[in-house]
């Protein structure tokens, strides 16, 4: 069974530090991976999505990816309290197979005012 | 522009009803999907379309049938729906399942369905 595992919280931080949500996924051959916020009640948000190894920011977000770890990461810096959520890992679990993502069972992080 | 529309909002139905459930996407995205998602759990995956033909069926009971009008609309029809088929129903769709960065999946804002 492929999975992708995170850590299920909650994760506290203070407003203004950085948050860092973990995520590790059991298939060696998945290429694509990709986060996703959701607020209670409301549907998952595509925040970030990442390919190849290393980092890419987007504002005050970047995912690290190292796929001889198989290992992505989440960072957010300067954390504000609308930050606070469910961050949903997510990671096609085939090759050639791009139609099919499988979804961690969330991080649920609180900013703390 | 990566709006994904869903109606109704909220549903609720007895077990003998027939329902359906709808999504629209005018991104000119080739991909659309349903999942179904439990409190505190995940989304789950249940069906696919791809260039309007079902890709995917994860395996998912008959009461639950899909259906691709055209490449911008997926509907979801419901038919002698269990309690324990209450969920929020998502709708996403994808650009493009051909080239790398493509399918970025974008979620339309659900639909509530409770099943008395």
């Amino acid at each position: 069974q492929k999975e992708v595992e995170q850590n299920s919280g909650p994760l506290s931080v203070p407003e203004g530090a950085i948050a860092s949500l973990n995520c590790t996924y059991s298939d060696r051959v998945s290429q694509s991976f990709f986060w996703y916020r959701q607020y209670s009640g409301k549907s998952p948000e595509l925040i970030m999505s990442i390919y190849s190894n290393g980092d890419k920011e987007d504002g005050r977000f970047t995912a690290q990816l190292n796929k001889a770890s198989q290992y992505v990461s989440l960072l957010i810096r300067d954390s504000q309290p609308s930050d606070s959520a469910t961050y949903l890992c997510a990671a096609n679990p085939e090759m050639n197979r791009d139609d099919k993502i499988i979804f961690g069972k969330g991080t649920r992080l609180h900013i703390l005012p | 522009d990566t709006e994904v529309t869903q109606t109704p909002k909220h549903l609720v139905m007895g077990m003998t009803n027939k329902k359906s459930l709808k999504c629209e996407q005018h991104m000119g995205h080739r991909a659309m999907y349903w999942y179904k998602q439990k409190a505190k759990k995940p989304p789950e995956l249940m069906f696919v379309y791809s260039y309007e033909k079902l890709s995917i069926n994860e395996s998912v009971p008959s009461r639950f049938s899909p259906e691709c009008p055209n490449s911008s609309l997926l509907n979801l029809h419901l038919h002698a729906l269990q309690p324990e088929d209450s969920a929020l129903y998502l709708c996403a769709s994808s650009q493009d399942l051909a080239a790398l960065g493509s399918y970025e999946q974008y979620f339309g804002p659900g639909t509530r369905l409770t099943v008395t």
